[in-house]
C-alpha cells in the first residue's frame, strides 16, 4: 500500500525549534516530489514548498520561503519540515503529500498538529 | 503567483440536488493544471479531478470537472450524504507556488 505516514501531534513554546517528519512507503521515494501544506485552524489549505527527494530540489512558496526549511532522507524514505524559531501564528495542522505523475497530490500523509503556545 | 478564488464561499443544498462550484485564476493556467480536491472535518484533503476534467482513481462519475484558461468548474451530479465537504481548487502548472483556492464548503440545507 503506497502511503505516507506523518511524525504526531506536537506542543511547542514560541521561539523553540521543530522538525517533523513525513515516512513514505510502498513507492519508490526518491522518484516523486513531496510537498507540505498548511492547515491553520479553521482555514483552507495553503501550498509551502516541495521537495524532490532523488537530489533535494526543493521550492518554496515565497509566503513561507525564510520561515521553513524542507529536507529529505532518502536513505529512510523521510521528508522533513523544520522551524528554527516558533511562533504562535505557526499552530496549524500541517500535511505532507505525494506529488504524482499528473502533477496532483495523489496521497496524503494523515497531517501533524503542531500547537505553539507560552 | 497565480490567485484563485473560489464561489461561493458556501453552498446549502439538499441531497439528490446538484452542485456547481466555481474556480476563477487571476491568469490563465498552462495546460488546465487544474485540480479539485474533497476534504472532510478530521481528514485529510482527497484528491478528486485532474487536469481540469479527469477524475482521480475511485471517484464516482457524479463528479465531473470542466473549463479551461482561467474559469473552471467543478459538478456534482446529485449529492450523496457523504459528499457534504469542504472542496479546493488548486493549479499546477509552471512554476512554484502551486497555489490552492480558499474553498467552498457545501452543506446540507
Amino acid at each position: 500500500e503506497v502511503q505516507l505516514v506523518q511524525s504526531g501531534a506536537e506542543v511547542k513554546k514560541p521561539g523553540e525549534s521543530l522538525k517533523i517528519s513525513c515516512k513514505g512507503s510502498g513507492y519508490s521515494f526518491t522518484r516523486y516530489w513531496i510537498g507540505w501544506v498548511r492547515q491553520m485552524p479553521g482555514k483552507g489549505l495553503e501550498w509551502m514548498g516541495i521537495i524532490y527527494p532523488g537530489d533535494s530540489d526543493t521550492r518554496y512558496s515565497p509566503s513561507f520561503q525564510g520561515q521553513v526549511t524542507i529536507s529529505a532522507d532518502k536513505s529512510i524514505s523521510t521528508a522533513y519540515l523544520q522551524w528554527s524559531s516558533l511562533k504562535a501564528s505557526d499552530t496549524a495542522m500541517y500535511y505532507c503529500a505525494r506529488r504524482d505523475s499528473t502533477g496532483t497530490f495523489d496521497i496524503w500523509g494523515q497531517g501533524t498538529m503542531v500547537t505553539v503556545s507560552s | 503567483e497565480i490567485v484563485l478564488t473560489q464561489s461561493p464561499g458556501t453552498l446549502s443544498l439538499s441531497p439528490g440536488e446538484r452542485a456547481t462550484l466555481s474556480c476563477r485564476a487571476s491568469q490563465s493556467v498552462s495546460s488546465s493544471y487544474l485540480a479539485w480536491y474533497q476534504q472532510k472535518p478530521g481528514q485529510a484533503p482527497r484528491l478528486l479531478i485532474y487536469g481540469a476534467s479527469s477524475r482521480a482513481t475511485g471517484i464516482p462519475d457524479r463528479f465531473s470537472g470542466s473549463g479551461s484558461g482561467t474559469d473552471f468548474t467543478l459538478t456534482i451530479s446529485r449529492l450523496e450524504p457523504e459528499d457534504f465537504a469542504v472542496y479546493y481548487c488548486q493549479q499546477y502548472g509552471g512554476s512554484p507556488p502551486w497555489t490552492f483556492g480558499q474553498g467552498t464548503k457545501v452543506e446540507i440545507k
